[in-house]
């Protein structure tokens, strides 16, 4: 079956530091979904992917989706401590699937100020 | 618009009883899903229903878990008997089906302790 693989697992970054997770599938996709996880909370939606070397900026994130559409990225400029939580990769291999997700293991982001 | 509505929050039992969760999706979402978050871990897709109708079970322990939607609205997921293994928070999602977005909008889930 698909394979998502995510890292990394954890990063500590000082507050003003950025911070980047990576995303890759075994299977090329039809799209990727990030959602973000804070603690004691559900994942809630932050954004869509479609297209190959889609690029998507929500003001201090920037999500990008590789070219063989097999790859994504989350970048965070100067992280604040509201950016605390798990940031998951979820993706979508098309076809029937009913927009079926498999999602990653997840980045744990922790912020010190 | 309300969320997705789960309960209950939070349940402990011990291992070979039996528990049923549930959940009432956003009005109008035909697609739902049940999954599995064990802790440090990504959610994990059980099952998913379109309108009342499974479409996909494949990672369901069918052994031991069931679930119906029975007039594709809400949904009950059952664990009989429960295993230690069952500990995790089972998460409910829905989705909007007929559109360019595959966004899932989760409820606050069910925190299951199984002792």
């Amino acid at each position: 079956g698909q394979q998502v693989m995510q890292i990394p697992q954890y990063q500590h970054v000082q507050e003003g530091e950025d911070f980047t997770t990576y995303c890759n599938s075994s299977t090329t996709l039809s799209n990727i979904q990030w959602y973000k996880q804070r603690p004691g909370g559900h994942p809630v939606f932050l954004i869509q992917l479609v297209k190959s070397g889609e690029v998507k900026k929500q003001k201090r994130l920037t999500f990008q989706f590789g070219e063989a559409k097999k790859n994504s990225s989350l970048h965070i400029t100067a992280t604040q401590t509201t950016d605390v939580g798990t940031y998951f990769c979820a993706a979508n291999a098309g076809g029937t699937s009913y927009g079926k997700l498999t999602f990653g293991q997840g980045t744990i982001l922790t912020v010190h100020p | 618009e309300a969320g997705v509505a789960q309960s209950p929050r939070y349940k402990i039992i011990e291992k070979r009883q039996s528990v049923a969760f549930w959940c009432n999706p956003i009005s109008g979402h035909a697609t739902l899903y049940w999954y599995q978050q064990i802790l440090g871990q990504g959610p994990k897709l059980l099952i998913q229903f379109q309108n009342n109708g499974v479409v996909d079970d494949s990672q369901l322990p069918k052994d031991r878990f069931s679930a119906e939607r029975l007039k594709g609205v809400d949904s009950t997921l059952k664990i009989q008997p429960a295993k230690l293994e069952d500990s995790a928070v089972y998460l409910c999602a829905s989705r909007l089906t007929g559109t360019a977005s595959y966004e899932q909008y989760f409820g606050p889930g069910t925190r299951l302790t199984v002792t």
